[in-house]
């Protein structure tokens, strides 16, 4: 059971470069989220979607994109890089949001140059 | 002002010696309130919810309480594969969102 996917692991960027983080998962969650991590910070939600063709903002979505056309898949896109958004993502899925458990991916780190 | 704040930001223990991690939260209408772990170069794993002041569990050598304001997770007897960092998460109001705390990171040493 392959729970939450995401790819690449790892990716470096230039400024200005766009770019689409993939996120896929198995288990016919409703509700998926992406969340940035930061050294010394905690998780910080960037957009969330309560189901195919429903996306909503976090609390981060400045510069970022996504969209939901599957159950599956949840990719987030970066329009247009800056170093500001170098971070680790995750990732996240629950069956419904709220106060249901999230699952999370192993995330991507991003390096924007 | 931070929504929720874990204590300590770091804690090392000697295998054995158990201890207490604290998450707080200063904002009222909890629905739930997450317990996860993460593993250095991992996304988090799921431990605990906790939704009502009193409410315990437990797994392993971990157990998870809530009171009003604040839960604890207490660490029993913590062996060095304990060390991770112990993230804690809010569910607040009628949103979707999870708010999360900065972590704490938990070294245990033999």
């Amino acid at each position: 059971n392959a729970g939450v996917t995401q790819t690449p692991k790892f990716q470096v960027l230039k400024t200005g470069q766009s770019m689409t983080l993939q996120c896929a998962q198995d288990m016919n969650h409703e509700y998926m989220s992406w969340y940035r991590q930061d050294p010394g910070m905690g998780l910080r939600l960037i957009h969330y979607s309560v189901g195919a063709g429903i996306t909503d903002q976090g609390e981060v979505p400045n510069g970022y994109n996504v969209s939901r056309s599957t159950t599956e898949d949840f990719p987030l896109r970066l329009l247009s890089a800056a170093p500001s958004q170098t971070s680790v993502y995750f990732c996240a899925s629950s069956p419904r949001g709220g106060s249901q458990p999230q699952h999370f991916g192993d995330g991507t780190r991003l390096s924007i140059l | 002002e931070d929504q929720v704040t874990q204590s300590p930001e770091a804690l090392r223990l000697q295998e054995g010696e158990s201890s207490s991690l604290n998450c707080s939260y200063t904002v009222s209408g909890l629905r739930g309130l997450f317990w996860y772990r993460q593993d250095p170069g991992k996304g988090p794993e799921f431990l605990f919810t906790l939704y009502s002041a009193g409410e315990e569990k437990e797994k392993e050598r971990l157990k998870a309480t809530l009171t009003k304001k604040e839960s604890f997770l207490h660490i029993t007897a913590p062996k060095p594969e304990d060390s991770a960092t112990y993230l804690c998460a809010v569910h607040l109001g009628s949103g979707y969102a999870l708010n999360f705390g900065k972590g704490t990171s938990l070294l245990v040493t033999p």
